[in-house]
């Protein structure tokens, strides 16, 4: 079957980095995606990858090691407002997106 | 632009009952898509399609029923309310699937409960 797994919930301190894991066993792969999540909102877009390496993108960087199946995003210089569920998701063969069920982030000052 | 509109935002419904959650993007997207979100669980695929006339079934379609009689608008019927589809759910569309991010655009989402 297809599995994507991630951490239930992280806590870290206004200010800090933090890196959000996420390890995946799919039918294929054509790119992994993160979406940001705020409570009782609709996810929006974050970062791709779909070659192996770092793609850095201001506070954001997002990983990816297909041969490991694992990703992570690493949060830089942390704001209350990072604080959210962040959603894992890898396209299949098929070019359908498969989804963690997703991280919450909580801030503290 | 508008982007993506899901309306309602909120429903209520009794077991049994019909309705339609409706979905509409401005982007002239060929890619539309039904997902619901449930506490602990990744988004689930209701129903997807790929341009107008053409739908086709994702993880989760029983209970539900889609049309694409044009590009703009992908509306998602539940034939007869149950308990079990209380959920919330988001409509999402993009360019064709195929090389390239083709990044998802989420509706606002729709708040289902049946009581």
């Amino acid at each position: 079957g297809q599995n994507i797994d991630q951490p239930t919930e992280m806590t870290a301190t206004e200010g800090a980095i933090v890196q959000i894991n996420c390890t995946y066993q799919t039918s294929g792969f054509n790119g992994l995606f993160w979406y940001q999540q705020h409570a009782g909102e609709a996810p929006t877009f974050l970062s791709y990858n779909v070659l192996d390496g770092l793609e850095e993108k201001g506070r954001f960087s997002s990983f990816l090691s297909r041969s490991k199946g694992y990703s992570y995003l690493l949060l830089k210089e942390l704001q209350m407002k990072d604080s959210a569920s962040y959603l894992c998701a890898v396209r299949d063969s098929n070019y359908q997106l498969i989804w963690g069920a997703g991280t919450k982030l909580i801030i503290k000052p | 632009n508008a982007g993506v509109t899901q309306t309602p935002k909120f429903q209520v419904l009794k077991t049994g009952q019909s309705m339609t959650l409706q979905c509409a993007q401005d982007m002239n997207h060929e890619y539309m898509s039904w997902y619901r979100q449930d506490p602990g669980m990744g988004l689930r695929l209701i129903h997807y399609s790929v341009g107008a006339g053409i739908t086709d079934q994702g993880e989760v379609p029983n209970g539900y029923n889609v049309s694409r009689s044009t590009t703009e608008d992908f509306p998602l019927r539940l034939l007869s309310a149950a308990p079990s589809q209380t959920s919330v759910y988001f409509c999402a569309s993009s360019y064709a699937p195929g090389s390239g991010a083709n990044v998802l655009t989420f509706g606002a989402g729709s708040r289902l409960t049946v009581l």
